[in-house]
């Protein structure tokens, strides 16, 4: 079925350094990409999203990269600092008012 | 802070019970969703209301239901409760129904026992 996934859960990376989470999907009609961060014991945090009209959308520290042709999305944080390390989800508005979410991936900031 | 606010933070309760989960979207935000998440899984969908009306349905079990009131504050009621109804419930709210960011409350953690 329909689907959006993350090609690693587990992410470690040395602090300072820029992390890329990867998220694929499969239906070519989503027309619309959030990326959350979400920390323990909260709720996810809304962090950027991506229209398919675009192919690059800047936040701070961050950049969310879509390439449709291989329905790809990456979320890239720059300067990795101890707070990000959370669970980030990506997901995709197939048009039913409904978002489908990826599994996760946890991303581990080494000191 | 997201704005949107849930209650209780914490429930405990026995397996066969009803409970009532509470959700005050973010002011203005006329669109709200519920989702359940098991411990260390992603997120289900369960249901969407905008402006009172069901929007969309996920995989709500027939014994979960939900409203969305004239204020616009939801309820989520979960009846003959199981062992693996425990999760963090999470409401979500956004201005519209399609292509805008959900903005999630701190979820309400339901422990069944």
């Amino acid at each position: 079925g329909e689907s959006v996934g993350l090609h690693l859960p587990t992410l470690s990376v040395q602090e300072g350094d820029n992390s890329i989470i990867n998220c694929a999907y499969s239906n070519s009609a989503s027309d619309y990409f959030i990326w959350y961060k979400q920390e323990s014991g909260k709720g996810p945090q809304f962090i950027i999203d991506i229209r398919s009209n675009m192919d690059k959308r800047q936040g701070q520290r961050v950049t969310v990269l879509l390439n449709k042709t291989v329905k790809h999305l990456s979320l890239q944080i720059a300067a990795t600092q101890p707070g990000d390390s959370a669970v980030y989800f990506c997901a995709e508005n197939i048009g039913n008012y409904q978002l489908i979410w990826g599994a996760g991936t946890k991303l581990i900031i080494k000191p | 802070d997201s704005g949107v606010t849930q209650t209780p933070k914490h429930l405990i309760t026995a397996t066969g019970q009803r409970v009532t989960l509470r959700c005050s979207p973010r002011s203005g935000d006329l669109s709200v969703y519920w989702y359940q998440q098991s411990l260390d899984q992603g997120l289900q969908f369960l249901i969407q209301y905008y402006n009172g009306e069901e929007r969309a349905k996920g995989n709500i079990l027939e014994r979960f239901s939900a409203q969305q009131f004239p204020d616009l504050h939801s309820e989520l009621n979960l009846s003959s409760l199981e062992l693996g109804d425990s999760a963090l419930y999470f409401c979500a709210s956004s201005p519209r129904a399609l292509n805008s960011p959900l903005h999630f409350g701190n979820g309400t953690r339901l422990t069944v026992t």
